[in-house]
C-alpha cells in the first residue's frame, strides 16, 4: 500500500511562479525522498532529507520535513516548462534504501 | 555508466502467454527492486533482492509472478500465464546500501 500521499494530485502554473507539493506518511522514517518523472520514463532521484534534518536546498529545490506531523514538502522555485512532471515522496524507514514507499505522485504542469 | 538497462520496453502479448522482462543493473549495486505502476494502484513494489536473494516478495500479486537474480548483473520477472490485468509499465531499480535508488526506463507491457 502507498504509505505516502501527495497533495494536491495536480497542479497547474506559470513558468517563473513556485511550486509546492507536500507529502504525508504515516510510520516513523529514516529518510525521506523526492523523484521526478517525466512522461513514459523512469523515476530519477531529485534529493534526500533524513530524519534528523529539517530543511535540504539542491539548486532550485527546498525540502523541509517535520517529523512530528509526519509530513514533507518539496519546494521548485522559479519553475520552467522543463520542470513538467510528476513528483512523488518516497518513505525509508530502514536507512538502507532497501524498500522505499512511495506516494502517490503530485502531476505538475508548467505553461509558458 | 549506462544506468539500469531492460529489455524490452515495449511488450504485447495475448492473454496466456508466458512474458519475461529483463534487467541489468548499474555495476556495484546490490540490491535489486522490480515495480509496477498504473494509474488506478500508482507505483507498487513487487520483489526486492539483495545479493541476489530475494528479500521481500509480498508485493508479487498471484503465483502467476516470478522473479529471479541468478547473478549480480542479471535479473528476470516472468509472467506465465499473462492476464489483461497485468498490463502496466515494469520498472527495475537499484541501489548500494544507503543510498537513492536508480530506475531503468521500464517496460511498457499490454497484454491483450
Amino acid at each position: 500500500s502507498q504509505q505516502g500521499e501527495e497533495d494536491p494530485q495536480a497542479l497547474s502554473i506559470q513558468e517563473g511562479e513556485n511550486a509546492t507539493m507536500n507529502c504525508s506518511y504515516k510510520t516513523s522514517i529514516n529518510n525521506l525522498q523526492w523523484y521526478r518523472q517525466n512522461s513514459g520514463r523512469g523515476l530519477v532521484h531529485l534529493i534526500l532529507i533524513r530524519s534528523n534534518e529539517r530543511e535540504k536546498h539542491s539548486g532550485r529545490l527546498r525540502v523541509t520535513l517535520d517529523t512530528s506531523k509526519k509530513s514533507s514538502s518539496l519546494l521548485i522555485t522559479a519553475s520552467r516548462a522543463a520542470d513538467t512532471a510528476s513528483y512523488f515522496c518516497a518513505t525509508d524507514a530502514s536507512g538502507t534504501a532497501s524498500k522505499l514507499t512511495f506516494g502517490t505522485g503530485t502531476r505538475l504542469q508548467v505553461t509558458l | 555508466d549506462a544506468g539500469v538497462i531492460q529489455s524490452p520496453r515495449h511488450e504485447v502479448t495475448e492473454m496466456g502467454q508466458e512474458v519475461t522482462l529483463r534487467c541489468k543493473p548499474i555495476s556495484g549495486h546490490n540490491s535489486l527492486f522490480w515495480y509496477r505502476q498504473t494509474m488506478m494502484r500508482g507505483l507498487e513494489l513487487l520483489i526486492y533482492f539483495n545479493n541476489n536473494v530475494p528479500i521481500d516478495d509480498s508485493g508479487m500479486p498471484e503465483d502467476r509472478f516470478s522473479a529471479k537474480m541468478p547473478n549480480a548483473s542479471f535479473s528476470t520477472l516472468k509472467i506465465q500465464p499473462s492476464e489483461p490485468r497485468d498490463s502496466a509499465v515494469y520498472f527495475c531499480a537499484s541501489t548500494t546500501r544507503g543510498s537513492e535508488q536508480f530506475f531503468g526506463p521500464g517496460t511498457r507491457l499490454t497484454v491483450l
